[in-house]
């Protein structure tokens, strides 16, 4: 039982260049989450999905792109990188039934030069 | 969307003292939650409050929700160097989805 997993857990982009995270659940959660980290700014939602076939923007959803591909994954896309998306990205999941505490995974450092 | 406010952003105690965070909004809040993130690492789930003036225990952890359920509070008794992290409170949305909005944390260091 991984829990919640991500890759890569580190990635260099150049500006303009674009790329997937990959998120993965095993815990036959329903819902999924995508949130950034910045110093001093706590976590941010970028996008979720309250259950496979949908999803729904968050607090700063500008730049990206998710897609729910099946009950288990959760995918972010960068279509074209910008330095002001330099953070630590966060795949977290959750279910109702169980009080909605999220299971995080353990993060993509993504650095955009 | 809700906004949660949480203080001080950083705190240096020496180990054995006393540690506590502050969370507050200026709306009814309907549940809060509580992570701890240590470095380098991701946030943990600690605990849930519901009610209106609860008070829940994890050995030297103490959290309260406030009466009008709009500000909560997180106590470390006696910290050791183990309490050190991120302590960040999270507001819960009525949505099905049960969105988190964070508060910005408070960063705990313990000087032995």
């Amino acid at each position: 039982n991984a829990g919640v997993t991500q890759t890569p857990k580190f990635q260099v982009l150049k500006t303009g260049q674009s790329m997937t995270l990959q998120c993965a659940q095993d815990m036959n959660h329903n819902s999924m989450y995508w949130y950034r980290q910045d110093p001093g700014m706590g976590l941010r939602l970028i996008y979720y999905s309250a259950s496979e076939g949908t999803t729904d923007k968050g607090e700063v959803p500008n730049g990206y792109n998710v897609s729910r591909l099946n009950k288990r994954e959760f995918s972010l896309r960068l279509e074209s990188a910008a330095p002001s998306q330099t953070s630590v990205y966060f795949c977290a999941s959750s279910n109702y039934g169980t009080g909605y505490e999220q299971y995080f995974g353990p993060g993509t450092r993504l650095t955009v030069t | 969307g809700q906004q949660v406010m949480q203080i001080p952003q950083y705190q240096h105690v020496q180990e054995g003292e006393d540690f506590t965070t502050y969370c507050n909004s200026s709306t009814t809040l309907s549940n809060i939650q509580w992570y701890k993130q240590r470095p380098g690492g991701h946030p943990v789930f600690l605990i849930q409050l519901v009610k209106s003036g609860e008070v829940k225990k994890q050995k030297r952890l103490t959290f309260q929700f406030g009466e009008a359920k709009k500000n909560s509070s997180l106590h470390i008794t006696a910290t050791q160097t183990t309490d050190v992290g991120t302590y960040f409170c999270a507001a819960i949305s009525s949505g099905s989805a049960r969105q988190l909005t964070f508060g910005s944390g408070t960063q705990l260091t313990v000087l032995p």
